[in-house]
């Protein structure tokens, strides 16, 4: 079954305590990007990779790490949450960045306190 | 129009009601404009991607329109349905190749 998968799907961490939300997908989609979701904001590219070692800011990057070491794995990397990093996370993955369907991941509700 | 913009913002109807909303993106430059479904504790799901100015998808009850030359693209929703009630997203990025940029969200709700 095609999915992308992320993990932790829920997540309460205090500030300060570095933490990585994994995610992976199975269809061997090139292009893969990490949004949050806010109330009243809709959702924000944090970061995006158009392939394998080739990573990019999108409108919110800040506090926030990824990489790309392989095609299927994009883990977003928070090194010192902050509470205004607590939001709705989706992974997505892509065959490119904007001609094709996005399958988002189910979601992983962060808080940090 | 730098942005990709939606409205309303959220809309309540009655069941058997048709609908329909809107939404506005950057005609220079343009390559593609997504539509998806989400709902709540879901993750969004694909819609449609349209490419072609005039073009018109349908998927069920629900289907779009594209007017690439002014900017917009319509979702209608007929005679909806209590299970129709999610906030649809429309997506469409600046330019060939770069990433996505999202509306806000219509949110339905619909009553039975």
């Amino acid at each position: 079954e095609a999915q992308v998968t992320q993990n932790p799907r829920y997540l309460i961490t205090v500030t300060g305590k570095k933490l990585t939300v994994t995610c992976s997908q199975n269809m061997n989609h090139e292009y893969m990007s990490w949004y949050r979701q806010d109330p009243g904001l809709g959702l924000r590219q944090i970061y995006y990779s158009m392939n394998v070692e080739v990573t990019d800011k999108g409108d919110v990057p800040e506090g926030y790490k990824v990489s790309r070491k392989e095609k299927r794995n994009f883990p977003l990397i928070l090194e010192s949450p902050s509470p205004n990093q607590t939001s709705l996370y989706f992974c997505a993955s892509s065959p490119t960045a904007s001609g094709n369907t996005i399958y988002f991941g189910e979601g992983s509700w962060l808080t940090v306190v | 129009i730098l942005n990709v913009e939606q409205s309303p913002q959220s809309l309540h109807v009655q069941e058997g009601d048709s609908t329909n909303f809107t939404c506005s993106f950057p005609s220079s430059n343009f390559y593609a404009l997504h539509w998806y479904r989400w709902e709540t504790a879901k993750s969004p799901e694909a819609l449609f991607v349209m490419t072609l100015n005039g073009d018109e998808k349908k998927k069920g009850r629900i289907s779009a329109t594209l007017n690439t030359k002014e900017g917009y693209s319509y979702l209608y929703i007929k005679g909806s349905q209590p299970e129709d009630s999610a906030t649809y997203l429309c997506a469409s990025p600046l330019r060939a190749g770069t990433a996505l940029i999202f509306g806000k969200g219509t949110t339905l709700s619909v009553s039975s």
